[in-house]
């Protein structure tokens, strides 16, 4: 059963266009929600995060919306840049304390590709 | 860099044979997570750690053991290696209070 849903394995975008990667989650309880950035061959890098009591974070070109009535979750990049291309991962986590211990579930994960 | 290495890279190993791959890190951290990365699955939680000699079970931990004996070194034994068990291998550290991961750049394993 898979907790946590990236449906979109890839997606294509014009430089300077908007990216915008979706994910949805199926566990009421995760309540601390982030995006893993990840280029071949490396190790996935931690990208943004937000919390269940917020429903939007920015930082710089990067956004992360949450609707937790839908239990969906998106990151907006604007403007995208070819450095970008990457694997995107969203994970979810109930908040760490009692036997959580911080788990993440992840997503299977959405290829973006900007083109020049 | 990031104060967390394993080793080994890259690995070929045959069916029906032990493997241990590392993790070592610097940070001092308390929680300790093996995952594993496959196309169409993403990662998949295999075994964590708590703390020295405390460890648990995740999603997939059927075929792998572990091992954390001091703060800095996670091990994970692939008791009697199978085919399905060919995958990239990542290990991840966090210190309390703090919700990111840091990863290490994977183990790539192959059962042949």
């Amino acid at each position: 059963d898979q907790q946590v849903k990236q449906n979109s394995p890839s997606l294509s975008v014009q430089e300077g266009r908007i990216s915008i990667l979706n994910c949805d989650y199926t566990n009421s309880m995760f309540d601390y929600f982030l995006w893993y950035k990840k280029y071949p061959a490396e190790g996935p890098t931690f990208l943004i995060s937000i919390s269940s009591i917020k429903d939007k974070n920015e930082d710089g070109r990067f956004t992360v919306f949450l609707n937790k009535s839908a239990k969906h979750l998106s990151l907006h990049i604007v403007p995208s840049q070819p450095g970008d291309s990457a694997v995107y991962f969203c994970a979810a986590s109930v908040r760490a304390g009692g036997t959580s211990y911080g788990k993440l579930t992840f997503g299977q994960g959405t290829i973006l590709t900007v083109h020049p | 860099d990031a104060g967390i290495t394993q080793s080994p890279r890259h690995k070929v190993t045959e069916t029906g044979t032990p493997v241990t791959l590392r993790c070592h890190q610097t940070e001092n951290h308390r929680y300790m997570y093996w995952y594993r990365q496959d196309p169409g699955h993403g990662l998949r939680l295999i075994h964590y750690s708590y703390g020295v000699k405390d460890t648990d079970k995740g999603e997939v931990s059927d075929g792998y053991s572990v091992s954390r004996s001091k703060t800095e070194d996670f091990l994970l034994t692939l008791e009697s290696a199978t085919s399905s068990q060919t995958s990239v291998y990542f290990c991840a550290i966090r210190g309390g209070g703090h919700y990111g991961y840091t990863f290490g750049s994977g183990t790539r394993l192959t059962v042949v």
